[in-house]
């Protein structure tokens, strides 16, 4: 079956650590999203990437890296720079950065520090 | 920036019942892309509808209809034959020509009653 695998579902992390979330896909997809998801809000774009090789700060970018290797990975580390990172993490895939072009989503990865 | 309103936090509805849920926006832009999602328990996204803004027909899926009124940048999601498996949380996006990103709403957190 196509779809966008993230793991871990749940991840904990002691202030100070980093930790990178894996975000998978085999649906050929071109284009790749990394969205943050708090109570009582919408989601945020952290960081996207359209083509391999290549990826775009989104509107929460601070204290996120991302790489793109391969067309089928956009890992995300979460650094100790960040302030409050815990939240929903979402990763999202499209065939393309072009508008009409439906994005599919992951499961998710909830995100603790404790 | 673009920024979507969603003034309902939580609804409810009788099982086999019609509700509306709505979402205003606000943009310069002429052509753009609205989206519903659903957001179930498991905190997987769905994408329910999708709209093109150059369209002046109202998008519907099944069970699932929009009314998109352009003039007053509103896209309010009718479900009709509401059932249990309705329950979540619902959320408008848009997405502007051109955009990377999805611009989400609060979110709607919609119960279906029995």
């Amino acid at each position: 079956d196509g779809g966008i695998t993230q793991s871990p579902k749940y991840l904990f992390r002691k202030e100070g650590q980093n930790v990178t979330l894996s975000c998978e896909q085999n649906l050929n997809h071109d284009a790749m999203y990394w969205y943050r998801q708090d109570p009582g809000q919408g989601l945020r774009l952290i960081y996207y990437s359209q083509i391999v090789n290549d990826f775009q700060k989104g509107d929460i970018a601070e204290g996120y890296s991302v790489s793109r290797e391969k067309k089928e990975s956009f890992p995300l580390t979460v650094t100790s720079a960040q302030k409050n990172p815990t939240a929903f993490y979402l990763c999202a895939s499209s065939r393309g950065a072009v508008s009409y072009n439906e994005q599919f989503f992951g499961p998710g990865t909830r995100l603790t520090v404790l | 920036a673009q920024t979507v309103t969603q003034s309902q936090p939580e609804m409810s509805v009788q099982e086999a019942e019609t509700v509306t849920l709505s979402c205003t926006y606000d943009t310069s832009e002429n052509n753009y892309y609205l989206f519903w999602y659903k957001q179930p328990p498991s905190r997987q996204m769905i994408l329910v509808i999708r709209q093109e803004a150059y369209k002046q027909q109202n998008a519907t899926e099944n069970r699932f209809s929009v009314n998109f009124q352009k003039a007053a940048k509103s896209f309010s999601l009718k479900i009709s034959d509401s059932q249990l498996g309705d329950t979540a949380m619902y959320f408008c996006a848009f997405r502007g020509t051109g955009a990377n990103n999805l611009f989400f709403g609060t979110g709607t957190r919609l119960t279906v009653i029995p």
